[in-house]
């Protein structure tokens, strides 16, 4: 069965750190690529998707992905953070041809940013 | 457009007891599920429909029904609430069925928190 398992339970930075979460997948076909965000309180907002194309992948708010196909890799990157960017960050994965709507979600990553 | 609403926000309910959640869009989206929320373990599926008609079971399926009468509704039922069960559920939907190339974005309501005496 096809998993995404994302490294870290949470992370803790300072304002303007650069910021780097891991994400992997496994699934040895076609798959679409997604990051979500939920802050505080609030529902899951699309951060940035991958399905094609240039394997770096520009978001909202200044986030950025980069698809590895090699290692089955999907890291979300920011240069530097905002207090803002308190949330809690979910990858997700569908694959090719499936049902579009069956993302797999990882188990999230907490961020928090001291301020 | 409201996207997805669902209601009620908060439900406290005893164990046994059935209820309704309630989902619906205005997007005239054919896809729509229900996932549940729980700490450390991510979303997980719990059922989902491509289209008025049509449903079938996610990963988590155990203990909820659904049914999808229209392309706006999308319920989910809870026959014999359980304390495992408390979790945050959100319903989602999507435009197509199907993953293309061009997948489309999964639009999340704001979350039904449920918890389970």
């Amino acid at each position: 069965a096809q998993s995404v398992s994302q490294h870290n339970h949470h992370v803790i930075l300072s304002e303007a750190a650069s910021l780097e979460l891991g994400c992997n997948y496994s699934y040895g076909g076609t798959v679409n690529l997604f990051w979500y965000v939920q802050y505080p309180g609030q529902h899951l907002q699309l951060l940035l998707k991958y399905f094609s194309g240039d394997p770096l992948v520009k978001g909202i708010k200044g986030f950025e992905a980069e698809f590895i196909k090699s290692k089955f890799s999907f890291n979300l990157r920011k240069p530097s953070v905002q207090w803002s960017d308190t949330a809690e960050y979910f990858c997700a994965v569908n694959v090719r041809g499936g049902s579009q709507g069956n993302l797999i979600f990882g188990k999230g990553t907490k961020l928090s940013v001291k301020p | 457009n409201a996207g997805v609403t669902q209601t009620p926000k908060f439900q406290v309910l005893k164990t046994g007891q059935s209820m309704t959640l309630q989902c619906a869009q205005d997007m005239n989206h054919e896809y729509m599920s229900w996932y549940r929320q729980d700490p450390g373990m991510g979303l997980r599926l719990i059922h989902y429909s491509v289209g008025a008609g049509i449903t079938d079971q996610g990963e988590v399926p155990n203990g909820y029904n659904v049914s999808r009468s229209t392309t706006e509704d999308f319920p989910l039922r809870l026959l014999s609430a359980a304390p495992s069960q408390t979790s945050v559920y959100f319903c989602a939907s999507t435009k197509t069925r199907l993953a293309t190339t061009h997948t489309g974005e999964l639009f999340f309501g704001e979350g039904s928190r449920l918890t389970v005496l």
